[in-house]
């Protein structure tokens, strides 16, 4: 089965650049989406197919996937972005659905 | 307002089943496919099933397959998930989430429950 990798955390001071990696053998070919995930609460769609912001999502948050490394991106990061953070993928080849194991990004 | 609402959690035994439900609102149910996530106690996000607007398309976990059942009432605007044989490793919050997608790129998740905690003990 397809496999996502995460790191398990990530941390950046407030007002910096965080950068969170899923990686995966040619993910390039699938469309990744991303989620954040606050204590207690159900997960949110971020990004999805690969770079697109669904309405309410601030242009902070960004996404690029290319060869064997999907990333998202949050600019000008905010104490309110601190939540765990799962991409996930479609693998047409069993045809079943895959998440990356999280990652918990910390601000500073 | 959109939302979706499940029920049906609780404490079942090691073998036992549990129906979930998750009613779905402010959108138009049978246009779009739906899933079940599910989450165990301090761990990550699982994909256990989807279920096409028709209902027509099913997929599985290899987790759960055989053993759970996707299904939907369109006229309910609900969605359900079966559950036998439990075993102590399906413990965890069930979310349902609304899908977009097709069954040849497959799907995304962009709006979900609160979720319904399952406990599978004896």
């Amino acid at each position: 089965s397809y496999v996502l990798t995460q790191p398990p955390s990530v941390s950046v001071a407030p007002g910096q650049t965080a950068r969170i990696t899923c990686g995966g053998n040619n993910i390039g070919s699938k469309s990744v989406h991303w989620y954040q995930q606050k204590p207690g609460q159900a997960p949110v769609l971020v990004v999805y197919d690969d770079s697109d912001r669904p309405s309410g999502i601030p242009e902070r948050f960004s996404g690029s996937n290319s060869g064997n490394t999907a990333t998202l991106t949050i600019s000008r990061v905010e104490a309110g972005d601190e939540a765990d953070y799962y991409c996930q993928v479609w693998d047409s080849s069993s045809d079943q659905g895959v998440f990356g194991g999280g990652t918990k990004l910390t601000v500073l | 307002e959109v939302q979706m609402l499940e029920s049906g959690g609780g404490l079942v035994q090691p073998g036992g089943s549990l129906r979930l439900s998750c009613a779905a609102s402010g959108f138009t149910f049978s246009s779009y496919a739906m899933s079940w996530v599910r989450q165990a106690p301090g761990k990550g996000l699982e994909w256990v099933s989807v279920i096409s607007g028709s209902g027509g398309s099913t997929y599985y976990a290899d987790s759960v397959k055989g053993r759970f059942t996707i299904s939907r009432d369109n006229s309910k605007n609900t969605l359900y998930l079966q559950m036998n044989s439990l075993r102590a490793e399906d413990t965890a919050v069930y979310y349902c989430a609304k899908g977009y997608g097709s069954s040849s790129r497959g799907w995304y998740f962009d709006l979900w429950g609160r979720g319904t905690l399952v406990t599978v003990s004896s």
